[in-house]
């Protein structure tokens, strides 16, 4: 929603610049991994999901990347646009059948033009 | 493409008050979800339902209940509003056959005002 961003730490980048977001996760044991993008006024929409049978996962304009070793995962966006600013959340499971998803609490992107 | 609605964007209600949250899936999703979201704190799980008059806890049910009568429904219900309750309130659904991790569709989110 329009104020969920106001208390989270704030990436700002250029436009035509590429962005990483990163996001330290908290379970090891965690083998399910999804990036949301969240516009002002609107819920949460998938971006990019990864197993943790994989190191680096590509989309359309985006990559997450994991690194299991630290608990890390990123997402880069390339050529940011000013159409990428939003709250960006990342999640995590185990993929049985009762787990559910953790978020994180998000970062916001801004792009200046 | 997926919808999930809810049936107000915005509402004020009063301390005490009985409110329903609505939600409505049109593709026929097994698992539905409610969440709250507040500023600083993320998303945090209310209730899911992984089937119809199904409901399971998720990590902060106090104050709140649910309703799965028909699969495309699920309904938060607040048996007597607070203040704490102001929030913002998303329901999600997810695909069949992803369980319960799977990716998940949001609605738009409702934003509750306790006064």
């Amino acid at each position: 929603g329009e104020s969920v961003g106001l208390h989270l730490p704030t990436l700002s980048v250029q436009e035509g610049d590429n962005s990483i977001i990163n996001c330290a996760y908290s379970n090891s044991a965690s083998d399910y991994f999804i990036w949301y993008k969240q516009e002002s006024g609107k819920g949460p929409q998938f971006i990019i999901d990864i197993r943790s049978n994989m190191d680096k996962r590509q989309g359309q304009r985006v990559t997450v990347l994991l690194n299991k070793t630290v608990k890390h995962l990123s997402l880069q966006i390339a050529a940011t646009q000013p159409g990428d600013s939003a709250v960006y959340f990342c999640a995590e499971s185990l993929t049985g059948a009762n787990s559910k998803l953790t978020f994180g609490k998000g970062i916001t992107l801004s792009v200046r033009p | 493409d997926v919808k999930v609605t809810q049936s107000s964007r915005y509402l004020v209600k009063r301390t005490g008050e009985k409110v329903f949250l609505e939600c409505v899936q049109d593709m026929d999703h097994e698992n539905m979800f409610w969440y709250r979201q507040d500023p600083g704190l993320g998303l945090r799980l209310i209730y899911f339902s992984y089937d119809v008059k199904m409901k399971e806890k998720g990590d902060i049910p106090e104050g709140y209940s649910v309703s799965r009568e028909k699969k495309e429904r699920f309904s938060l219900i607040l048996e007597s509003a607070s203040t704490n309750q102001t929030s913002m309130y998303l329901c999600a659904s997810t695909v069949a056959g992803t369980g319960l991790y799977g990716e998940q569709y949001f609605g738009p989110g409702t934003r509750l005002t306790v006064t």
